[in-house]
């Protein structure tokens, strides 16, 4: 089947780094994205890899090792605006989207 | 103005009575996708399409339909509502599919 984990909830430091991390599995697996979500609002894209290595997106990094299924999302310099759910999402080759349950980032003072 | 637009933004209907949910895009994308979300659960993909006249079945499409006769619109259409499909639905768009998605604003629908 196709599944992703991501922890369920981060809590982090204003002005601090959080990583979140997404194991995946996905048959035909194409690429990795992120996506934020405030409240439930409209989703809004972060990032995406489709090759290993590390993207690179203002505060806002994504890293994919398709060796070891895993991804993750960097968070860099966190504001309180930060705090929203995130996603990661595998899109795979017959152009299916599927979304991890998501991760409650928290940002305190 | 780039966007995605859905409506109704709410709604409310009875066990039965069927209803359609809307989707505009405005940016020429080829891919549309149509997603459910519930508590705990993520979103999951109920159809999408990679262009006019193609459609296909997501992860979750029993008791839903849709269509795509227009370039912008993917519509979502619910013959017989039934209370298991009250949720939050997102319509998206990309480009070509793979990579980035623009959502709409979501619908709330109750199913009662």
């Amino acid at each position: 089947g196709q599944s992703l984990e991501q922890p369920s909830e981060v809590t982090a430091v204003e002005g601090a780094i959080v990583q979140i991390n997404c194991t995946y599995q996905t048959s035909g697996f194409y690429g990795l994205s992120w996506y934020q979500q405030h409240d439930g609002g409209a989703p809004t894209f972060l990032s995406y890899n489709a090759l290993d290595g590390l993207e690179e997106t203002g505060r806002f990094s994504s890293f994919l090792s398709r060796s070891d299924s895993y991804g993750y999302l960097l968070l860099q310099e966190l504001q309180m605006k930060d705090s929203a759910s995130y996603f990661c999402a595998g899109s795979n080759t017959g152009n299916q989207f599927y979304f991890g349950t998501g991760t409650s980032l928290t940002v305190i003072p | 103005e780039a966007q995605v637009t859905q409506n109704p933004r709410y709604l409310i209907t009875v066990t039965g009575k069927k209803l359609t949910v809307t989707c505009s895009q405005n940016m020429n994308h080829e891919y549309m996708s149509w997603y459910r979300q519930d508590p705990g659960l993520g979103l999951r993909q109920i159809y999408y399409s990679m262009n006019v006249e193609v459609t296909d079945k997501g992860d979750v499409p029993e008791g839903y339909k849709v269509s795509r006769k227009e370039k912008r619109n993917f519509p979502l259409i619910l013959e017989s509502p039934s209370p298991n499909q009250t949720s939050l639905y997102f319509c998206a768009s990309s480009l070509q599919g793979m990579e980035t998605q623009y959502f709409g604003p979501g619908t709330r629908l109750l199913v009662l």
